[in-house]
């Protein structure tokens, strides 16, 4: 079955750039979807079709997917970035969540 | 306003049925597909079902395949997960979420708006 790699945790200073990476083989062959969840609450899609936002969700965070890897981007880190973020693919018609990476804002 | 509200959760012996239910409003629910997510305690994301926004094809992720049954009343705005055979691994909040299909793709899809989620709790 088909699997997501994600960091169990990236930390960032306030005002830094994050860069939460997400890999499977021939990852750029699929549109990838990332949801942010904070403690205590439903999870938030952030980014859907590889780097679109929907409405509502700040212009600091941004995606991409290239080659055997999506990546969740986060310019200007701000304390309430800190979340739990998820990437999502589909995969022969089921749906394959990363194990999830931790954004501490130190 | 889009919502999405589950209902039915609570405290089974392995081996039971549950039947999870979720209210939707502020949509055209019928012209939507519609997922179940889990989340184990302390752990990460699980996709659980899809089914369509007709609900005559449903899909299900290998652990629930042969036990979990997803279904959706159009008339009722409500989709269903119906549990059965549960083994303490069940153990999670099951969310609901609808689901969106991408413009440029057609077999991907991202989940735009999630319940509040309800507790199954596996235990002997």
């Amino acid at each position: 079955s088909y699997e997501l790699i994600q960091p169990p945790s990236v930390s960032v200073s306030p005002g830094q750039t994050a860069t939460i990476t997400c890999s499977g083989y021939n990852l750029r062959d699929k549109y990838a979807s990332w949801y942010q969840q904070k403690p205590g609450q439903s999870p938030v899609l952030v980014i859907y079709q590889d780097s679109e936002r929907p409405a509502g969700i700040p212009e600091r965070l941004s995606g991409s997917n290239s080659g055997n890897t999506a990546t969740l981007t986060v310019i200007g880190t701000q304390a309430m970035d800190e979340a739990d973020y998820y990437c999502l693919v589909w995969d022969s018609g089921t749906a394959v969540f990363g194990g999830g990476t931790k954004l501490t804002v130190l | 306003e889009v919502q999405v509200l589950e209902s039915g959760g609570g405290s089974i012996q392995p081996g039971g049925s549950l039947t999870l239910s979720c209210a939707a409003s502020g949509f055209a629910f019928s012209s939507y597909s519609m997922s179940w997510v889990r989340q184990a305690p302390g752990k990460g994301l699980e996709w659980v079902s899809r089914i369509t926004s007709s609900g005559d094809s449903s899909y299900f992720g290998d652990s629930v395949k042969g036990r979990f049954t997803i279904s959706r009343d159009n008339s009722k705005n409500t989709l269903y997960l119906q549990m059965s055979s549960l083994r303490v691994e069940d153990t999670a909040l099951y969310y609901c979420a609808r689901t969106i299909r991408s413009r440029t793709s057609y077999t991907t899809y991202y989940f735009d708006f999630w319940g509040q989620g309800t507790l199954v709790t596996v235990s002997s």
